[in-house]
């Protein structure tokens, strides 16, 4: 069964340090999703991308992030200046349609840690 | 942004069927119903959807109230490994924020050996 794909597992990062965090989506999927996780809270919606565009984002992503599809096949997110509460696993997540009417795939999820 | 009611926790045997509730008491014409889980902490995992119909796929059965104001997510027979939180979403066609889902506090589901 396909699957989405992300990079790494586990990153530890020092407070103000720029990471990127990077995915791998299912290879007929147009549409893409990074969703974080605080330990022990909800999952949260961070931005969605189309067509090379960001089609949506929530309050979150602020001006510290960015995200891109630099390929065929990565799609990244990046955060410019790492805080404390940037501290969390970040799933990414792709689909077939623009509306979810059949669903995501999510990855396995990143957790950063800010030190 | 919370449009979905669900018990925090529930328990189940393991090998008997899990019915978890959901009320959507808000739900409007063109929403669809979503269940997703998530184990530890994995990826949230896509389990089932519809609309009004009752759907039934490998994982599990989806019931829908004929109203549409609730629904119910039966694991026919749950063993240890769907020991998991389960989320019920509502998301609709041509909605603001369409493209992305809304992740609930959802229930813990603990199947019990």
């Amino acid at each position: 069964e396909p699957e989405v794909t992300q990079t790494p597992s586990h990153q530890v990062t020092q407070m103000g340090q720029e990471v990127i965090l990077r995915c791998v989506p299912i290879s007929n999927h147009l549409y893409f999703y990074w969703y974080r996780q605080i330990l022990g809270q909800k999952v949260e919606f961070l931005v969605s991308f189309y067509n090379n565009e960001i089609s949506e984002k929530s309050e979150i992503f602020d001006d510290q992030f960015s995200v891109e599809r630099p390929d065929g096949s990565n799609f990244t997110l990046k955060i410019r200046s790492t805080k404390l509460e940037d501290s969390a696993m970040y799933f990414c997540a792709s689909s077939v349609s623009r509306v979810p009417i059949y669903g995501y795939t999510f990855g396995s999820g990143t957790r950063l840690t800010v030190v | 942004d919370a449009k979905t009611t669900q018990p925090p926790s529930m328990d189940c045997a393991e090998g008997r069927a899990a019915n978890l509730p959901c009320n959507h008491s808000t739900i409007s014409g063109n929403e669809y119903v979503y269940w997703y889980r998530q184990i530890h902490s994995q990826g949230p995992q896509y389990i089932i959807h519809g609309l009004k119909n009752n759907e039934t796929n490998e994982m599990a059965s989806l019931i829908i109230t004929e109203d549409r104001k609730s629904s119910t997510l039966i694991l026919p027979h749950a063993t240890l490994r769907d020991t998991a939180v389960y989320y019920c979403i509502v998301r609709g066609l041509g909605q603001t924020g369409a493209n992305n889902l809304f992740f609930g506090t959802g229930t813990r589901l603990t199947v019990i050996p």
